[in-house]
């Protein structure tokens, strides 16, 4: 059965405390993995896109990583603005989604 | 406007009241989604418009009814809801249902009483 876990569900960090959030997940066929961000009380805003194993990308201070049971999320050096809930997700090759539950992250000045 | 919105964003509403929530595109996507959230579970799709055309449908309660008049506007009405389906209403659209990533609206925070 397909299906994806975030852990931590929350996490505390310093500013400047660099951490990783991560998304495991099992799929019979993996289409793309996804990663979110959302502020409370509004829509998630899309982070990236990867395909697969060994893909990585950047944003700022945000990078994921991709291998073939799960995906990591590092942050480098956040700050407040960085305070969110990551969501996670993938689609399969059956075009169904899922998504996790997601990791609410605080990042303390 | 730009992206993906969503009218209204509050809405509170009786067990026997008829109401109807609007999502609009203005990314000239051709794949739209409605989603609920509820607090401390994922995200649950609740129905794929693809090019107008109802493509899934994941056993919602036909007290939840779609409308996908153009690939640009899709709506969802409510009536007789339960206390239980108080929860965020999220609207989304990608290129294709097949394309990747979705882009999401603000939401409608909805309350039933």
């Amino acid at each position: 059965e397909d299906q994806v876990t975030q852990s931590p569900e929350a996490l505390r960090l310093q500013e400047g405390e660099s951490s990783s959030l991560n998304c495991s997940y099992t799929v019979s066929g993996l289409r793309g993995l996804f990663w979110y961000r959302q502020d409370p009380g509004k829509g998630p805003e899309f982070l990236f896109t990867l395909y697969s194993a060994g893909e990585e990308k950047e944003k700022e201070r945000l990078k994921a990583t991709l291998t073939k049971k799960e995906s990591f999320l590092h942050i480098t050096a956040p700050k407040p603005e960085d305070s969110a809930t990551y969501l996670c997700a993938f689609t399969n090759t059956g075009n169904q989604f899922y998504f996790g539950t997601g990791t609410s992250l605080t990042v303390i000045p | 406007e730009t992206g993906v919105t969503q009218t209204p964003r509050h809405l509170v509403m009786g067990m026997t009241n008829k109401k109807s929530l609007k999502c609009e595109q203005h990314l000239g996507h051709n794949a739209m989604y409605w989603y609920k959230q509820s607090a401390k579970k994922p995200l649950e799709l609740m129905f794929v418009y693809s090019l107008e055309e109802r493509v899934e449908n994941n056993s919602v309660p036909s007290r939840f009814s779609p409308e996908c008049p153009n690939s640009s506007h899709l709506f969802l009405h409510l009536h007789t809801l339960q206390p239980e389906d108080s929860a965020l209403y999220l609207c989304a659209s990608s290129q294709e249902t097949t394309y990747n990533e979705q882009f999401f609206g603000p939401g409608t925070r909805l309350t039933v009483l």
